[in-house]
């Protein structure tokens, strides 16, 4: 079946730190990758999306490549602030069967002043 | 603005006891869903609509009940069957997944309603 996993949390980093959250999928098909990101006490928000392999998405100094050959769709900034402190959840979704988004479980990250 | 709007933001169930959650869209989407979100874990499917009176149970759908009445509604009703309600409910829809312009469009969420039990 369809899975994502993350790399576990919490992460801590300081301001203008570098950011690296992993996340590898499997899947049958040909899946869009999908990073979202839950500040605290409210609902999820799309950050960017992929929806073939080798495409970059990209939004508010977040980046992720979808790359086939390591069926991997990590996160990256290349400078954090205190502001980015929130849970991110990687996920994909197919064309196939149901279309359900499968979730990642989740990595919470903490930016220190 | 367009958005998902979910209500009330906090909920309390009593033992033997039904409660619903609200769910309404104004995106004029299709697709609507509801997951569950535990502490420290990502979200899990309860039930899903793709089109009016029409839903199919998701990951966890035991002890859960959905209508679809209305495009733009889709409660959820935890019933006393489950056991272990407390929990962070997400709703979220979507355009139909198809072809071309429409093919994987991203899910948009509510802000979420946090059930507890007295």
């Amino acid at each position: 079946g369809n899975s994502v996993t993350q790399m576990e949390g919490p992460v801590t980093l300081s301001e203008e730190a570098f950011l690296t959250i992993n996340c590898t999928y499997t899947a049958t098909g040909y899946p869009s990758l999908f990073w979202y990101v839950q500040y605290p006490g409210e609902g999820l928000q799309l950050l960017l999306k992929a929806t073939k392999a080798d495409d970059k998405g990209s939004n508010k100094g977040f980046e992720a490549t979808y790359r086939k050959e390591t069926t991997s769709f990590h996160l990256e900034k290349g400078s954090v602030q205190v502001s980015d402190s929130a849970v991110y959840f990687c996920a994909l979704r197919t064309l196939q069967g149901a279309q359900k988004l499968v979730f990642g479980q989740g990595t919470r990250l903490t930016i220190n002043p | 603005d367009g958005g998902i709007t979910q209500s009330p933001k906090y909920l309390f169930r009593k033992e033997g006891q039904n409660v619903t959650l609200s769910c309404e869209q104004n995106l004029n989407h299709d697709a609507m869903y509801w997951y569950r979100q535990d502490p420290g874990q990502g979200l899990r499917l309860i039930y899903y609509s793709q089109i009016v009176n029409d839903f199919q149970k998701g990951d966890i759908a035991e002890g859960y009940s959905v209508s679809r009445e209305k495009k733009e509604s889709f409660p959820l009703t935890v019933t006393s069957a489950q056991k272990n309600p407390t929990a962070f409910y997400l709703c979220a829809s979507s355009l139909l997944p198809g072809q071309g312009f429409y093919s994987n469009q991203p899910q948009h969420f509510g802000d979420g309603t946090r059930l507890s039990i007295l």
